[in-house]
């Protein structure tokens, strides 16, 4: 089935570590992106991409990093830069021009 | 700046009940859709409906984009409807990228 895998769905980092957090997506899709979620809010854009070795920052960009080598992979760095990294990451991918958003099933991430 | 605005923020329900949420967005749009978060926090699309009225079995949707709202309407709500419901906007006029502004949800208990 076709479908968008995040892993690992759970996260610890300690403070001042780099973590990379896994999206890989078997739809063709075009675009893929990434949010975050806070406790009690709406999800907020932090990176997003259109094609292959492409990619825009989103609202909330500081304090992270992404590469698209490959139109089915989207990998997040989240960097010791990030103040408050603690949050609820969902990826996610669309086909460019059209509507069909499919969201991961997340990853918590927790700095301890 | 763009705002997209939801209410409630908080409802609870018995369940057989019917319920409308609604989501008020500050400028015209290409794309609007609504989504709902379960618990385990996974995503997924309901409705893509930038104007006009849609229905899928018990939930339907609405969209008047001159007044700059949408409403979804839930009726005879059962448990498994409980979750945040979000309504995601582009406000991107003509582009080919559509990066979502999420509002803040709505959280919706259903009681047996």
């Amino acid at each position: 089935d076709g479908g968008i895998t995040q892993s690992p769905k759970y996260l610890f980092r300690k403070e001042g570590q780099n973590v990379t957090l896994s999206c890989e997506q078997n739809l063709n899709h075009d675009a893929m992106y990434w949010y975050r979620q806070d406790p009690g809010q709406g999800l907020r854009l932090i990176y997003y991409s259109q094609i292959v070795n492409d990619f825009q920052k989103g609202d909330i960009a500081e304090g992270y990093s992404v590469s698209r080598e490959k139109k089915e992979s989207f990998p997040l760095t989240v960097t010791s830069a990030q103040k408050n990294p603690t949050a609820f990451y969902l990826c996610a991918s669309s086909i460019v021009g059209n509507y069909g958003y499919t969201f991961g099933s997340g990853t918590r991430l927790t700095v301890v | 700046g763009i705002q997209v605005e939801q209410s409630p923020p908080d409802l609870i329900l018995q369940e057989g009940a019917n319920s409308t949420l609604r989501c008020n967005f500050s400028d015209s749009v290409n794309n609007l859709q609504w989504f709902h978060q379960n618990p385990w926090g996974q995503l997924i699309n309901l409705f893509y409906i930038p104007s006009g009225t849609k229905q899928n079995g018990r939930l339907s949707a609405t969209t008047v984009a001159t007044e700059r709202y949408s409403l979804l309407y839930i009726s005879s709500s059962q448990t498994t409807d409980s979750g945040v419901y979000f309504c995601a906007v582009d406000f991107n006029s003509g582009g080919s990228n559509y990066k979502l502004t999420f509002g803040k949800g709505t959280l919706l208990t259903v009681n047996p």
